[in-house]
């Protein structure tokens, strides 16, 4: 069937220690997302990409990573950087093509990071 | 710049009753407009949307909504709800040309008997 994976669901590291967070669609979407979780606040916008090798910066951008090397993938660096790192991290994908009927996004299980 | 306002963070609501949560956009410029679902410890799913056409949009799940440009609002309803409709609802909104869908901060429904 198709649609987004994340992986690991959750997720344990140390302070200091880079993460990276794993999606994988096979919706053949061209547009992927990642945002950020907490309770309280929504969703908040990390970073998104539109085609292969370009993406852009979200609304909480400061201590992430991306890359968009291949269509399908489009995995999240979180860095000793990022101040609060704990948090539920979800990854979307959107197609473009077709007009105002592809502005839904799809949604993957989510990951869970906490940072001990 | 495209914003959502969901003014109610959590709603109790008894089994069967029917319940409405409340959704306001801003926006300068023609919108298209969502309600989500979120289980515990789950990704989001979409419950309805309004693009264009009629303003009563129906969904999955027996809800509803009803996009009110005047008012900026797409409140979501149910007539009667059932335990299972536990969850939390996010309203969502894209303009017709920004990529990025903008999301307000949630409204928790708790369905009791």
């Amino acid at each position: 069937d198709g649609g987004i994976t994340q992986s690991p669901k959750y997720l344990f590291r140390k302070e200091g220690q880079n993460v990276t967070l794993s999606c994988e669609q096979n919706l053949n979407h061209d547009a992927m997302y990642w945002y950020r979780q907490d309770p309280g606040q929504g969703l908040r916008l990390i970073y998104y990409s539109q085609i292969v090798n370009d993406f852009q910066k979200g609304d909480i951008a400061e201590g992430y990573s991306v890359s968009r090397e291949k269509k399908e993938s489009f995995p999240l660096t979180v860095t000793s950087a990022q101040k609060n790192p704990t948090a539920f991290y979800l990854c979307a994908s959107r197609g473009l093509a077709g007009g105002p009927g592809t502005g839904e996004l799809f949604f993957g299980e989510g990951s869970r990071l906490t940072v001990l | 710049a495209q914003s959502v306002t969901q003014l109610d963070s959590q709603v109790p609501v008894f089994e069967e009753a029917p319940v409405e949560l409340r959704c306001n956009y801003s926006s300068s410029v023609s919108v298209y407009l969502f309600w989500y679902v979120q289980y515990p410890n789950q990704g989001l799913q979409l419950l309805l949307k309004y693009l264009s056409g009629s303003t009563l949009v129906k969904g999955i799940n027996g809800f509803e909504a009803e996009f009110n440009k005047s008012q900026t609002s797409f409140h979501l309803r149910k007539p009667s709800v059932h335990i299972s409709d536990t969850a939390e609802y996010f309203c969502a909104v894209r303009t017709g040309t920004a990529s990025k869908l903008t999301f307000g901060t949630g409204t928790r429904l708790q369905v009791t008997l």
